[in-house]
């Protein structure tokens, strides 16, 4: 089955250490999302990419690193200088970077940080 | 005015209920437009889009007001799997752009 697949479910760091949040897709989707949502958030957007080798920020990049060598994989690394890096993240593909097409989800990644 | 607004709820309606949400967005060039389901914990999976035109499909229908700027949904004969949050999704403009979701609206069916 097509789809995109977060890892891990859930994640503890201790603060200061990076960590990286895997997410691939097999749905041969050309532009890959990271949001984040906190409790009672609404989603924000923190990169994007809409082809190979090329990536934007988003609404709240600072402190977020990606990479996109690979079509099917858009990992993010959350580093030491995210002030508030406890949350939900939810990776994203879709067919197009337009905007006009839907976002199909992963299962998201919970990143507690203490 | 915020990019994409909705009241948060929660909506409580009993099981057979009719419900409708508005969702507001603030950009008149804005050309998507979406519905979206989160379940509490989970991921958003879409439930609809939205076109011009409206659509339906089975209990829930969708429409765009252009004039207005705001999307709605509607939910015929809500059953308890209905429950969840529903977000409105919006592109943030014309052409090439990013998709901007509404903190979403909480909908809660009692038997």
């Amino acid at each position: 089955d097509g789809g995109i697949t977060q890892s891990p479910k859930y994640l503890f760091r201790k603060e200061g250490q990076n960590v990286t949040l895997s997410c691939e897709q097999n749905l041969n989707h050309d532009a890959m999302y990271w949001y984040r949502q906190d409790p009672g958030q609404g989603l924000r957007l923190i990169y994007y990419s809409q082809i190979v080798n090329d990536f934007q920020k988003g609404d709240i990049a600072e402190g977020y690193s990606v990479s996109r060598e690979k079509k099917e994989s858009f990992p993010l690394t959350v580093t030491s200088a995210q002030k508030n890096p406890t949350a939900f993240y939810l990776c994203a593909s879709s067919s197009t970077g337009t905007g006009n097409s839907p976002l199909h989800f992963g299962n998201g990644t919970r990143l507690t940080v203490t | 005015r915020k990019e994409v607004e909705q009241d948060p709820g929660p909506f409580n309606v009993p099981e057979g209920a009719t419900v409708a949400f508005n969702c507001t967005y603030s950009n008149s060039a804005s050309q998507s437009f979406f519905w979206y389901r989160q379940d509490c914990r989970k991921e958003p999976k879409l439930l609809m889009s939205v076109y011009s035109s409206g659509n339906e499909d089975g209990r829930f229908t969708a429409q765009l007001n252009r004039a207005s700027q705001y999307i709605s949904l509607l939910i015929r004969d809500s059953k308890l799997s209905d429950s969840a949050t529903y977000l409105c999704v919006v592109n943030k403009d014309s052409g090439y752009s990013t998709l901007t979701f509404g903190k979403g609206t909480m909908l809660l069916v009692s038997p």
